[in-house]
Order: structure tokens, then C-alpha cells, then sequence
């Protein structure tokens, strides 16, 4: 099993819709949790951070962390046709003195208008 | 918000040639530097962490000397890739925290080298 689990999709929706992405992991020790975006044949962008367990709001975008189920999620609301991307879950826990993010595989999202 | 510029965004080259791929911090000190390989569709496969002044820490399976990394100030980092060849074809990504810029918890990002080797 991997350290974090993400489906490929892709997920089309229309314009408009409300998005949810999901990411799950298996190491209890990760503290952090971030969400980045990655257009094709870009670097990813980081969109959301948290830590620990809770919500985090950001305009359109909401981050949900459930660490007793070891399940994260983002909310797109309004979704627009820009919000087409590739969406990274990734996770950290402190190794060796330094943070270092595990990623997930990306959720591709397609917004058509 | 902190920018980390990555050079160059593409680059093809000869099999058996070597390529240097640079990342900079631009607006902050750049204490830890990762680098990263990218497959089409696939995630971020981590290649090594550099700290700067130290040598590289290389993952499991990735080959220190096919892969050199160069971490000799606060603001530059270099991957070469020696001796290319096609398999080595992929997008390459470093991200940068550290000094006056994003804890190691929420590293940026530069913009990706996609290697050609023909």
C-alpha cells in the first residue's frame, strides 16, 4: 500500500459545480498537509496548507483534514474552467530534521463551461 | 510569495551528453532545496534533498553520479544529469524553503525542466 492514495481521475464536471478531491495515507505521524495545483508542463502551486486535523477556507477553495480516518479533502466551489488542472494532495512528518512532503499522484480535473 | 525560478523549461540533448538544470531562490534563502522527477500522469517522485553546504541525501535507486547535485549557496542549486540518455527523458522539479521564505512544510516549486534525449 502507498503512503498516500489518490485517484487519477480524471473528474469532469460542468461550470458551476461544486468539486471535491480526496486524497487518503497510512503514516498516523504526518503533521502537514498541503494541496498544490500543477497546469500541464508546469511546476505544482501550492493552494492550501493545514495542520493537524480541521477546515481552512481560502475564497473558493476549502481543506478538510479527518486525521483519525486518515482522509483529506478540497472543495472547489463555483467551479470555473480555469480550475482545470492537476490536483496534488501531498503530507509531511518530520524526518531527519527536515520536513519532506509525500505526494500523492494527482487528481486531474477538467471544468468544461 | 516566494518565487524559485528553475532553468532552463526545456532542454533536449544528444545521448551521452551531460545537462545542467539550475534552481534559484530569488527573494529568500534557500536553507533546503528537493529535487524531484515527474513522469507524464505520474506524481512527484523525490530524487534528493540538499542542504546547502552539504552533500546531497539521494533516495533509495536514484544514482548519486548519474544525478550530481550542487548546493553551493543559500540561493542556487544545480542538478546535472551526466551521460543522458533517453530514459532519462522527464520533467525535473526543485522546490526551495528555508530563511525568510516558506518552512520546509510548505515548500514552492520552480517551473519544471522537461528533458529531451534523443
Amino acid at each position: 500500500q502507498k503512503e498516500v492514495e489518490q485517484d487519477p481521475g480524471p473528474l469532469s464536471v460542468p461550470e458551476g459545480a461544486i468539486v471535491s478531491l480526496n486524497c487518503t495515507y497510512s503514516n498516523s505521524a504526518f503533521q502537514y498537509f498541503m494541496w498544490y495545483r500543477q497546469y500541464s508542463r508546469k511546476g505544482p502551486e501550492l493552494l492550501m496548507y493545514t495542520y493537524s486535523s480541521g477546515n481552512k477556507e481560502d475564497g473558493r477553495f476549502t481543506a478538510q483534514v479527518d486525521k483519525s480516518s486518515k482522509y483529506i479533502s478540497l472543495f472547489i466551489r463555483d467551479s470555473q474552467p480555469s480550475d482545470s488542472a492537476t490536483y496534488l494532495c501531498a503530507m509531511s512528518a518530520m524526518a531527519g530534521g527536515s520536513y519532506i512532503p509525500t505526494f500523492g499522484r494527482g487528481t486531474s480535473l477538467i471544468v468544461h463551461p | 510569495g516566494a518565487v524559485v525560478s528553475q532553468h532552463p523549461s526545456r532542454v533536449i540533448c544528444k545521448s551521452g551528453t551531460s545537462v545542467k538544470i539550475e534552481c534559484r531562490s530569488l527573494d529568500f534563502q534557500a536553507t533546503t532545496m528537493f529535487w524531484y522527477r515527474q513522469f507524464p500522469k505520474q506524481s512527484l517522485m523525490l530524487m534528493a534533498t540538499s542542504n546547502e553546504g552539504s552533500k546531497a541525501t539521494y533516495e533509495q535507486g536514484v544514482e548519486k553520479d548519474k544525478f550530481l547535485i550542487n548546493h553551493a549557496s543559500l540561493t542556487l542549486s544545480t542538478l546535472t544529469v551526466t551521460s543522458a540518455h533517453p530514459e532519462d527523458s522527464s520533467f525535473y522539479i526543485c522546490s526551495a524553503s528555508g530563511i525568510g521564505g516558506p518552512r520546509t512544510t510548505e515548500a514552492f516549486f520552480g517551473q519544471g525542466t522537461r528533458l529531451t534525449v534523443v
